[in-house]
């Protein structure tokens, strides 16, 4: 069975970094895509980029790139997302989500976890 | 990017009845060497990820009741819950993966009349 476990919830203060993961099993970790998509607070789905663990490569939206780091680390099964210098606007829920190949969309899901970054 | 626009944003069908959204890309979304419009649909409620409902425009995910139906071609599509059951009150997003960024939709709100 594919599961897709996050770590658990962040409270982070502005200019904090921060790396959260995503824990896979049931499957071949290396052969597939994993993505993350944002949701902020009462908003809908934003999909920041995708990472092929088998060798990094790694695509970002524009509107993520340069501003969160996306990678993984194949020898055990987890894939990350991390801020250098936290803003409360990246106050959110982050979902990891995984398609059955490139070209097709996110079928398994990880339960999410919620960066809160106050001061 | 390819933008993604629903309509409406949000609707209340009474329990039975059909519910239809409507989803239009800023392009074409349909690929011609395989004839492919790569567009999906997703559920949410809240406090969970979203569900994968729906892709390649029409193509049920495995699990998922046939009263939810996926059309459309191109640049507009509509999913459409043909008799409207209390388990199916959330939002419901469209989503391209024709071309990264893979956009969604802002989402269309689903409430019991």
């Amino acid at each position: 069975e594919v599961q897709l476990v996050q770590s658990g919830a962040e409270v982070k203060k502005p200019g904090e970094s921060l790396k959260i993961s995503c824990k896979a099993s049931g499957y071949n970790f290396a052969d597939y895509w994993i993505g993350w998509v944002r949701q902020m607070p009462g908003k809908g789905l934003e999909w920041m980029g995708i990472i092929y663990p088998g060798d990094s490569d790694t695509r970002y939206s524009p509107s993520f790139q340069g501003q969160v780091t996306i990678s993984a680390d194949k020898s055990i099964n987890t894939a990350y997302l991390q801020w250098s210098s936290l803003q409360a606007s990246d106050t959110a829920m982050y979902f990891c989500a995984r398609p059955q190949e490139y070209n097709l969309p996110f079928d398994y899901w990880g339960q999410g976890t919620l960066v809160t970054v106050s001061s | 990017d390819i933008v993604m626009t629903q309509s409406p944003d949000s609707l209340a069908v009474s329990l039975g009845e059909r519910a239809t959204i409507n989803c239009k890309s800023s392009r074409s979304v349909l690929y011609s060497s395989n004839n492919k419009n790569y567009l999906a649909w997703y559920q949410q409620k809240p406090g969970q990820p979203p569900k994968l409902l729906i892709y390649w425009a029409s193509t049920r995910e495995s699990g998922v009741p046939d009263r939810f139906s996926g059309s459309g071609s191109g640049t507009d599509f509509t999913l459409t819950i043909s008799s409207l059951q209390a388990a199916d009150v959330a939002v419901y997003y469209c989503q391209q993966y024709y071309a990264t960024p893979w956009t969604f939709g802002q989402g269309t709100k689903v409430e019991m009349k």
